[in-house]
């Protein structure tokens, strides 16, 4: 069965730091899409992005946050400068068409700002 | 999108017949309604999607009646593997909207 691949599994750096997340989506899909999960809070949708630029973004997805397609089959989230409250776990999806279609997520990156 | 309503949490015992029911009154025309799974520290999982009547997979039945105001997953003779929470979804299925929003979802417990 085809996946969603995320690295690295788990991530610490120090506030202030600048991380990237990667993720590979599944080959034939058109849509990718960020979200995170706080420890014990819900999903919640960061970006999405289709046709190499960003769809929709939810508040969250402030000026520290980017995304980058960069070589056609990656995708990536950078946070530009960590605060301890960007403590979670992040996770890539993706999926063939639009939000009603079947969105494929990988196992998550945690994050931890120390 | 349309907003849904499910509870918080339920607990059952290892072999029986889960049902969770979510509300979506104000569902619109076009809207399909979509169930995903979440184990502890993994990604959601796409379990099952329907627009109407009912929906069988090797997962999940789904029951959607004709108002289609409310649907219920059902899963037939859970396990301890089942513990996980699940999520209700309404929207298009056909749009290209390009943002899947999750709620609370209903935390399930199986015990043994």
């Amino acid at each position: 069965e085809p996946e969603v691949t995320q690295t690295p599994s788990h991530q610490v750096t120090q506030m202030g730091q600048e991380v990237i997340l990667r993720c590979v989506p599944i080959s034939n899909h058109l849509y990718f899409y960020w979200y995170r999960q706080i420890l014990g809070q819900k999903v919640e949708f960061l970006v999405s992005f289709y046709n190499n630029e960003i769809s929709e973004k939810s508040e969250i997805f402030d000026d520290q946050f980017s995304v980058e397609r960069p070589d056609g089959s990656n995708f990536t989230l950078k946070i530009r400068s960590t605060k301890l409250e960007d403590s979670a776990m992040y996770f890539c999806a993706s999926s063939e068409a639009g939000s009603g279609r079947e969105a494929f997520f990988g196992q998550g990156t945690r994050l931890t700002v120390v | 999108l349309a907003k849904t309503t499910q509870p918080i949490s339920m607990d059952s015992y290892e072999g029986q017949e889960v049902n969770i029911t979510c509300s979506h009154n104000n569902i619109a025309t076009n809207d399909y309604i979509t169930w995903y799974q979440q184990f502890p520290s993994q990604g959601p999982r796409f379990i099952i999607q329907g627009y109407k009547t009912k929906v069988t997979n090797e997962v999940a039945s789904l029951f959607i009646p004709a108002d289609r105001k409310s649907s219920t997953l059902s899963l037939p003779r859970v396990s301890l593997s089942d513990t996980a929470v699940y999520y209700c979804l309404v929207g298009e299925r056909d749009s290209s909207a390009s943002k899947i929003i999750f709620g609370s979802g209903t935390r399930l417990s199986i015990r043994p």
